[in-house]
């Protein structure tokens, strides 16, 4: 059964700093992998969709990486802002058409 | 991006009495919708998988007749939670994916359900 895990649970860091988002899952062979944001009490903002045959995503300040062979996915955000202060997400895909398998995520808290 | 608009976005209702919750896929078809519940700081759980003009799939545990799914068109499924009850207070999140292969799922705004 796939198992998705996120480290660190939270995370405090001051505006501008560079950060990294860590994310594992047991079963390597996966279809996709997605981040998304999640502001409190409201629903999911992706992010970043990467597909099994790429290796990494960049949108803006955010760049995601996949590494199959290893079970991993980071994401990665440049300058931090207050605004990025929530949280994020990874999931998987195991096949396509099926429901993701979420992890159960970091929330970001960056200060001013 | 596509847009899947779910409603109504909060809910409070009296215990043993029934809720139903929507989800449209505004700008594109999907023949699956997922319906997922987040308990506080815990992450997305699916309970079921709901497919266009057929029965739902639902996740082991999940009561099929406490929680009922009908997916009717393309474009929209519905949850409706059964005989409420206190323990049924959750955040209800819809997913769709669009027809196409290889595309990433949209997500609703969820429903903030409290039972009284």
């Amino acid at each position: 059964k796939q198992e998705v895990t996120q480290i660190p649970a939270a995370l405090s860091v001051p505006e501008g700093e560079n950060l990294v988002l860590n994310c594992s899952f047991t079963d390597s062979a996966i279809y996709n992998l997605q981040w998304f944001r999640q502001d409190p009490g409201k629903g999911l903002t992706s992010l970043l969709l990467i597909q099994s045959s790429q290796r990494e995503q960049t949108s803006g300040r955010l760049n995601a990486s996949l590494d199959k062979s290893s079970g991993r996915s980071t994401l990665y955000i440049a300058a931090s802002q207050p605004g990025d202060s929530a949280t994020y997400l990874c999931a998987v895909y195991n096949q396509a058409g099926t429901a993701l398998i979420f992890g159960k995520g970091t929330t970001l808290s960056v200060s001013s | 991006g596509a847009v899947v608009s779910q409603h109504p976005s909060r809910v409070i209702c009296k215990s043993g009495t029934s809720v139903k919750i929507e989800c449209r896929s505004l700008d594109f078809q999907a023949t699956t919708m997922f319906w997922y519940r987040q308990f506080p700081k815990k992450s997305l759980m699916l309970m079921a998988t709901s497919n266009e003009g057929s029965k739902a799939t639902y996740e082991q545990g999940v009561e099929k007749d406490k929680f009922l799914i009908n997916h009717a068109s393309l474009t929209l499924s519905t949850l409706t939670v059964t005989s409420a009850h206190p323990e049924d207070s959750s955040f209800y999140i819809c997913s769709a994916r669009p027809l196409e292969v290889n595309t990433e799922a949209f997500f609703g705004q969820g429903t903030r359900l409290t039972v009284v």
